[in-house]
C-alpha cells in the first residue's frame, strides 16, 4: 500500500540551510508535494514537483526528487525563525487521492 | 478571497455525546475533503465529495460518523456518539477538481475536538 515516511524533528540555527527528507512507496505517484502547517492553522501548499522532474527551485526552496529511490527532499536556504512549522510530504497518485506523511517539525534557533 | 472556513475552532464534549463540524469551501471548488489529523500525524482522509456526491467514504467509520454536502457547497461532519479515540483535529479542504492534473488542496484551520 501507499506510505510516506519522514523524520519527525529537525533543528537548525537561523541563517543555516534546512533539509527535510521524505520517502514514499507508490511508484505511480504523479505529483509530490510539500505542505507547511503553522500552529493552529491548516496545511498550506509550499511547493510541488511533477514526477518527471529531478529538481525544482522556488526562491529559498529547492525540491529534489530521486524517483529511482523514491526519495524527496526540501531544502530551505537561509532558514528564518518564521520557517518554524511542521512540514508534510505528500504523494498524489491521481484520482484525488493524496497520502500525507506524519510531518517533520522544524525548529529554528535564533 | 476568503479561504476555507470551519467552525467551531474548538469543541470539548463528554464521550457518548454528539458533535457536528461545519465547513464552507472556497467558492467554485467542486471537491471537498474531510480529514482527521491525530496528534503527531498527517491528515488522513475520511470522505471526499464531488459536488454533493460522496465519491470516496471508504475510511469513514460509518457506525458513528456521517457527513453531508447539501447543494454541493457547505458540508457538515457529525459524530454520534463520540468516543475518547475521536479526539483529533478535523480538517476540511477543497480543490478545483481538475481530474488527474495537479490537485492543490486548500485547507481550513481545523476543528480541534477533545472528548472527555
Amino acid at each position: 500500500g501507499e506510505d510516506v515516511e519522514q523524520s519527525l524533528f529537525l533543528s537548525v540555527r537561523e541563517g543555516d540551510s534546512s533539509v527535510i527528507n521524505c520517502t514514499y512507496t507508490d511508484s505511480s505517484s504523479t505529483y509530490l508535494y510539500w505542505y507547511k502547517q503553522e500552529p493552529g492553522a491548516g496545511l498550506q501548499l509550499l511547493t510541488y514537483i511533477f514526477s518527471n522532474m529531478d529538481m525544482k527551485q522556488d526562491q529559498r526552496l529547492t525540491v529534489l526528487l530521486n524517483k529511482k529511490d523514491k526519495h524527496l527532499s526540501l531544502r530551505i536556504a537561509d532558514t528564518q525563525t518564521g520557517d518554524s512549522a511542521i512540514y508534510f510530504c505528500a504523494e498524489y497518485t491521481g484520482g484525488f487521492k493524496t497520502i500525507f506523511g506524519a510531518g517533520t517539525r522544524l525548529f529554528v534557533k535564533a | 478571497e476568503a479561504g476555507v472556513v470551519q467552525s467551531p475552532r474548538y469543541k470539548i464534549i463528554e464521550k457518548k455525546q454528539p458533535v457536528a463540524f461545519w465547513c464552507n469551501p472556497i467558492s467554485g471548488h467542486n471537491t471537498l475533503y474531510w480529514y482527521r489529523q491525530n496528534l503527531g500525524q498527517g491528515p488522513e482522509l475520511l470522505i471526499r465529495y464531488e459536488n454533493e456526491e460522496a465519491v470516496d467514504d471508504s475510511q469513514l467509520p460509518k457506525d458513528r460518523f456521517s457527513a453531508e454536502r447539501l447543494k454541493g457547497v457547505d458540508s457538515t461532519l457529525k459524530i454520534q456518539p463520540a468516543e475518547l479515540g475521536d479526539s483529533a483535529v478535523y480538517l476540511c479542504a477543497s480543490s478545483l477538481g481538475l481530474g488527474g492534473l495537479h490537485n492543490e488542496q486548500f485547507f481550513g484551520p481545523g476543528t480541534r475536538l477533545t472528548v472527555l
